[in-house]
């Protein structure tokens, strides 16, 4: 069985610029997560999407948002790309309350 | 107070050691929790949950106390392959992780 997928791996950005990150999850998984990693530190949650419907936003700014489609796949996006914003970003799906994380997006901000 | 907190590390440790980790977490409402590990660059893995009675699997024990809010990790006979950031997680509706204790276990 395929694990959660991430696209792209790696990511180069200008600051100011937009990304979308992408996530397919394990299959018959419903509800999808997203984190930030940084360097030295564990992740850090930012959204919860359980059946297309946001369950949890952690504390980030609007910059952020997310979204999950009706196969259960999502995509994160960021506006106005902050050089702090440089980070693994890093999607998990869940059967319960264990989740599985896919190998991440590294995204770097020039 | 950060919401889960763990020993800072790093741990170097032989091989052959015992080695144990431990965690606190804030919100005593907490249900489940969880100890992840994490290879240089690489993605977070379920290393195993941790129940009320403390659970074992293999050389790894997990044990849990509500009344502290306490959580350890228990690493015996250490293994090169055990080397890895080890992360403590709660998980509130929405997963608090732990900023991670390094272990390198060496020859």
């Amino acid at each position: 069985d395929a694990g959660v997928t991430q696209s792209p791996t790696h990511l180069i950005k200008t600051r100011g610029q937009q990304v979308t990150l992408r996530c397919s999850p394990i299959s018959g998984h419903k509800s999808v997560s997203w984190y930030q990693q940084v360097l030295g530190q564990g992740p850090q949650f930012i959204f919860q999407y359980y059946e297309k419907e946001e369950r949890g936003r952690g504390n980030f700014p609007d910059r952020f948002s997310a979204r999950q489609f009706p196969n259960y796949s999502s995509e994160l996006n960021v506006n106005a790309l902050l050089l702090g914003d440089s980070a693994l970003y890093l999607c998990a799906s869940s059967p319960a309350v264990e989740a599985f994380f896919g190998q991440g997006t590294r995204l770097t901000v020039v | 107070r950060k919401e889960v907190e763990q020993d800072p590390g790093p741990f170097n440790v032989p091989e052959g050691a015992t080695v144990a980790f431990n965690c606190t977490y804030s919100n005593s409402a907490s249900q489940s929790f969880f100890w992840y590990r994490q290879d240089c660059r690489k993605e977070p893995k379920l290393l195993m949950s941790v129940y009320s009675s403390g659970n074992e699997d293999g050389r790894f024990t997990a044990q849990l106390n509500r009344a502290s809010q306490y959580i350890s990790l228990l690493i015996r006979d250490s293994k090169l392959s055990d080397s890895a950031t080890y992360l403590c997680v709660v998980n509130d509706n929405d997963m608090r992780f732990g900023a991670g204790t390094r272990l390198t276990v060496k020859p």
